[in-house]
C-alpha cells in the first residue's frame, strides 16, 4: 500500500508555543488529507479534512484558530497547534487520500504512523 | 451520520482459543468497513477491509471477519490467539463517498499465555 510519513514522531514544547506536525504522502498524491487526535486509550476523533488548495473543514468543537491546517501540496499537509497547552497532549494521526488513483475505486485512506505531542 | 459501536471496552481469550471482536456499524447506504490494530504508542496497522463481495475477508495475521448486513456487524475473528496479538482493536466504518473513516472507540485484547 501507499506510505505516508509525519514529522517529527514526538514532539515536547512548552506552553504557550507553536507545534507543526507534517504529512507526507510519500508515492502518491493526496487530494484529500484528514487529521485525528487521539487521547490516551481512547479512539480516534477526526478534527479536519482538507482537500489541496482549499481551505480545511473542521469537526464541531475543533478550533480552526487553534489547529491550523495547510495542505498546500499534493504531498504535504501540516498541522500547527498554536499557543499550545497541556490538555492538547495527544497523539496526532494524519491520513491520505487519492481520489484520482487509477484502479483505487473506493479510495483507499492511508495513515501516518502518528505524532505524540506532550505539552509541558 | 456514520457511526461503529464496538460494545466490549476489553477482550480476554487464552492462548490458542478463538477469538471474536465485535463491531457493528450504522451507515447509509453500502458500507465500506475497515479493522485496524495499534499496538502501544504506534500508529494504526491495517488487518483487513469489507469494501463488495464475499461476506467473509480475510486479512493480515490470520485474522477474519464477517459481514453481515442484516445485524449490521462486521465482527473480528481469529481461530487461533497468539500473545502477540494482545492490542487495540479498532473497526471502521465509511460510506463510498469522499468522506472520511469513522472509528469505533476500541477493543482491547489480551491473549493469555
Amino acid at each position: 500500500g501507499a506510505v505516508v510519513s509525519q514529522h517529527p514522531s514526538w514532539v515536547i514544547c512548552k506552553s504557550g508555543t507553536s507545534v507543526k506536525i507534517e504529512c507526507r504522502s510519500l508515492d502518491f498524491q493526496a487530494t484529500t488529507m484528514f487529521w485525528y487526535r487521539q487521547f490516551p486509550k481512547q479512539s480516534l476523533m477526526l478534527m479536519a479534512t482538507s482537500n489541496e488548495g482549499s481551505k480545511a473543514t473542521y469537526e464541531q468543537g475543533v478550533e480552526k484558530d487553534k489547529f491550523l491546517i495547510n495542505h498546500a501540496s499534493l504531498t504535504l499537509s501540516t498541522l500547527t497547534v498554536t499557543s499550545a497547552h497541556p490538555e492538547d497532549s495527544s497523539f496526532y494521526i494524519c491520513s491520505a487520500r487519492d481520489l484520482r488513483k487509477p484502479g483505487n475505486s473506493y479510495n483507499e485512506q492511508f495513515f501516518g504512523p502518528g505524532t505524540r505531542l506532550t505539552v509541558l | 451520520a456514520q457511526s461503529v459501536a464496538q460494545p466490549e471496552d476489553q477482550v480476554k481469550v487464552a492462548e490458542g482459543n478463538p477469538l471474536t471482536v465485535k463491531c457493528t456499524y450504522s451507515v447509509s447506504g453500502n458500507p465500506y468497513l475497515f479493522w485496524y490494530v495499534q499496538y502501544p504508542n504506534r500508529g494504526l496497522q491495517f488487518l483487513l477491509k469489507y469494501i463488495t463481495g464475499d461476506n467473509l475477508v480475510k486479512g493480515s495475521y490470520g485474522f477474519e471477519a464477517e459481514f453481515n448486513k442484516s445485524q449490521t456487524s462486521f465482527h473480528l475473528k481469529k481461530p487461533s490467539a497468539l500473545v502477540s496479538d494482545s492490542a487495540l482493536y479498532f473497526c471502521a466504518v465509511r460510506d463510498p463517498g469522499n468522506t472520511p473513516l469513522v472509528f469505533g472507540k476500541g477493543t482491547r485484547l489480551s491473549v493469555i499465555a
